[in-house]
């Protein structure tokens, strides 16, 4: 099993609709992030989360919203979203070794018509 | 404004030769660097790091060199292979077990067989 998953791997939807991107670890971390990259503006940092009652905004919050449900999930929320949130978006969680080293998930294409 | 800067979006080589991707940064309190790769429809992937006690990091065929008084760090890949073609990602953290990345924009590597 991959160390980090995330569902919907693409999805479409249209613009007000609410989204949601769903990102699940069997490393058992307390730690877990959210990152978007759009082309030619490498990944920034949305929400991360320390544990489950300790969640933080990163860099590009607004719009977004999460959830940690446990500490295997933390979820991704766009409650109506815009057609400028159309990016890809990762899940990550500190790799096993490496300091300061980052496991990403395999992504999940968000496009808002 | 940005804190990671890489100002080659783009870079070819041919295969067998070096390729050396650069990147800069503003912020004196980082203290760790990282390089991910990353191929289209994945995740980036952790390739190599450096802490600013070292100014040099090795890895097989790639290597980091940091000036920290310079705020300049490289990567180094020899011999380019054609499957090294792909978007390389600079990022930096401050302290250690920081797990918060802040990236530049990429460089797209073409290795040309």
């Amino acid at each position: 099993d991959a160390d980090v998953t995330q569902t919907p791997r693409n999805r479409i939807t249209k613009t007000g609709k609410r989204i949601m991107l769903e990102c699940s670890q069997t490393k058992g971390h307390d730690r877990m992030y959210w990152y978007r990259q759009d082309p030619g503006l490498g990944l920034r940092l949305i929400y991360y989360s320390f544990d489950v009652k300790d969640i933080n905004k990163g860099e590009i919050s607004d719009g977004y919203s999460v959830s940690r449900q446990a500490q295997a999930k933390f979820s991704l929320s766009l409650e109506s979203a815009i057609p400028n949130q159309t990016a890809l978006y990762f899940c990550a969680l500190p790799a096993v070794s490496g300091a300061n080293v980052l496991t990403f998930g395999a992504g999940s294409r968000l496009t808002v018509l | 404004d940005q804190q990671v800067k890489q100002n080659s979006p783009s870079l070819s080589v041919q295969e067998g030769r070096i390729s050396i991707l650069n990147c800069d940064y503003t912020n004196s309190m980082f203290d760790y660097f990282l390089w991910y790769k990353k191929y289209p429809a994945e995740g980036p992937t952790f390739l190599i790091s450096i802490s600013s006690i070292k100014d040099k990091n090795e890895d097989g065929r790639f290597t980091v060199f940091l000036n920290k008084s310079a705020k300049h760090l490289s990567l180094h890949i020899v011999p380019s292979q054609p499957g090294d073609s792909a978007v390389y990602f600079c990022a930096a953290s401050d302290g250690a077990g920081s797990y918060q990345l802040t990236f530049g924009k990429g460089t797209k590597l073409s290795v040309i067989p």
